[in-house]
């Protein structure tokens, strides 16, 4: 059961805005809009940032936005913040009835 | 607040088991699934199963099918996670997470299982 893929790293400066995106296929992506983003600093639980494709958690800053289209989605931080600098793993249930993460995208802010 | 707390990680031989358990409060357990998800040193997470808020239904990720067992005690708050017949490849942080909103909403600080001789 292969993982949703992602990009290993991006990179932005502060203010600068950036896209981690996360391809999967018509059995997940695709099929469902029950994408799911998570950040995670080092040593650190995962933290649920957006829901539902494009839903923000209660206390998650709108500098955080989700899309989809088709098999890929993409998770947008705009006006980068040093704070923003973590991995960022995406989710998205599947048709069998699991679910599946991607393989984690490190952000670096410059 | 929510607050979920996993124990029983240590180190544990190859072929061994362990039995992990994860103590919530803050929210009413019974109502929501559960999922168990890890992650290995230096590696990406990986969803392995979760189970429905009274225990009927639960799933399974290919590769712990058969080896690891879901279960849960709605009465004391508890999710457990039995593992059989441990390999190297099992070592990991051992994360329970609440299922809500389609996503894995709280998340536990994790327990470490380290599989070696």
């Amino acid at each position: 059961q292969s993982a949703l893929t992602q990009p290993a790293s991006v990179s932005g400066s502060p203010g600068q805005s950036i896209t981690i995106s996360c391809t999967g296929t018509t059995s997940d992506i695709g099929a469902y809009n029950y994408v799911s983003w998570h950040q995670q600093y080092p040593g650190k639980a995962p933290k649920l940032i957006i829901y539902e494709v494009a839903n923000r958690p209660s206390g998650i800053s709108d500098r955080f936005s989700g899309s989809k289209s088709g098999n890929t989605a993409s998770l947008t931080i705009s006006g980068l913040q040093a704070e923003d600098e973590a991995d960022y793993y995406c989710s998205s249930f599947r048709s069998n009835g699991n679910w599946v993460f991607g393989g984690g995208t490190k952000l670096t802010v410059l | 607040e929510v607050q979920l707390v996993e124990s029983g990680g240590g180190l544990v031989q190859p072929g061994g088991s362990v039995r992990l358990s994860c103590v919530v409060s803050g929210f009413t357990f019974s109502n929501y699934w559960m999922s168990w998800v890890r992650q290995a040193p230096g590696k990406g997470l990986e969803w392995l199963t979760n189970i429905e808020g009274d225990g009927s239904r639960i799933s399974y990720v290919d590769s712990v099918k058969g080896r690891f067992t879901i279960s849960r005690d709605n009465a004391k708050n508890s999710l457990y996670l039995q593992m059989n017949y441990l390999k190297s490849e099992d070592t990991a942080v051992y994360y329970c997470a609440r299922d809500n909103i389609w996503a894995r909403d709280f998340w536990g600080q994790g327990t470490l299982v380290t599989v070696s001789s």
